[in-house]
């Protein structure tokens, strides 16, 4: 079945550390995107891309960083930068913008240790 | 900034019974879009409004994109259980913004 898979499940990041959360999809997608879920906040954009070896900043990418080398790959580095990292991250991909319907993986739940 | 707001933030349904949810951009949207996250799960595509005032079912739920292209509804009837979880919409002009949600319960 083509999907979203997101790894881990659950991160646990300590002070000072990089942690990096994997995104990967089979849907031969061009877009892929990342989001930071907070309780009441709904999704909130950190970044995206609609092609290889580019990518852009969202609404809140300070604190984290991303690469696309691969079509299917679109992995996040949340920072040491990034103060308040808990939240639940989302990746998702469309066929090729904004414009077409978001797929969505299972997520990654990170907390501070 | 391209801003999507969403009420209510929480609905409280008795199995049945109907109800609204409304979504209201600040800027005019080229579409909207409706995803519904269950507790515990991630956010699922539901429908995408393209025209001014159309209107889309599935089954029990109705989708409603204003004239103006700021704003939409999702009416569901006789809520289910099934139907518990929280209801997005994403406003999309040059960039795709999510509202809040409505998170909804229902009582059996």
């Amino acid at each position: 079945d083509g999907g979203i898979t997101q790894s881990p499940k659950y991160l646990f990041r300590k002070e000072g550390q990089n942690v990096t959360l994997s995104c990967e999809q089979n849907l031969n997608h061009d877009a892929m995107y990342w989001y930071r879920q907070d309780p009441g906040q709904g999704l909130r954009l950190i970044y995206y891309s609609q092609i290889v070896n580019d990518f852009q900043k969202g609404d809140i990418a300070e604190g984290y960083s991303v690469s696309r080398e691969k079509k299917e790959s679109f992995p996040l580095t949340v920072t040491s930068a990034q103060k308040n990292p808990t939240a639940f991250y989302l990746c998702a991909s469309s066929k090729d913008s904004f414009n077409q319907p978001q797929h969505f993986g299972d997520g990654t739940r990170l907390s501070i240790l | 900034g391209q801003q999507v707001m969403q009420i209510p933030q929480y609905q409280h349904v008795q199995e049945g019974e109907d109800f609204t949810t409304y979504c209201n951009s600040s800027t005019t949207l080229s579409n909207i879009q409706w995803y519904k996250q269950r507790p515990g799960g991630h956010p699922v595509f539901l429908i995408q409004l393209v025209k001014s005032g159309e209107v889309k079912k599935q089954k029990r739920l109705t989708f409603q994109f204003g004239e103006a292209k700021k704003n939409s509804s999702l009416h569901i009837t006789a809520t289910q259980t099934t139907d518990v979880g929280t209801y997005f919409c994403a406003g999309f002009l040059y960039k795709l913004s999510f509202g809040a949600g409505t998170t909804v319960t229902v009582r059996a």
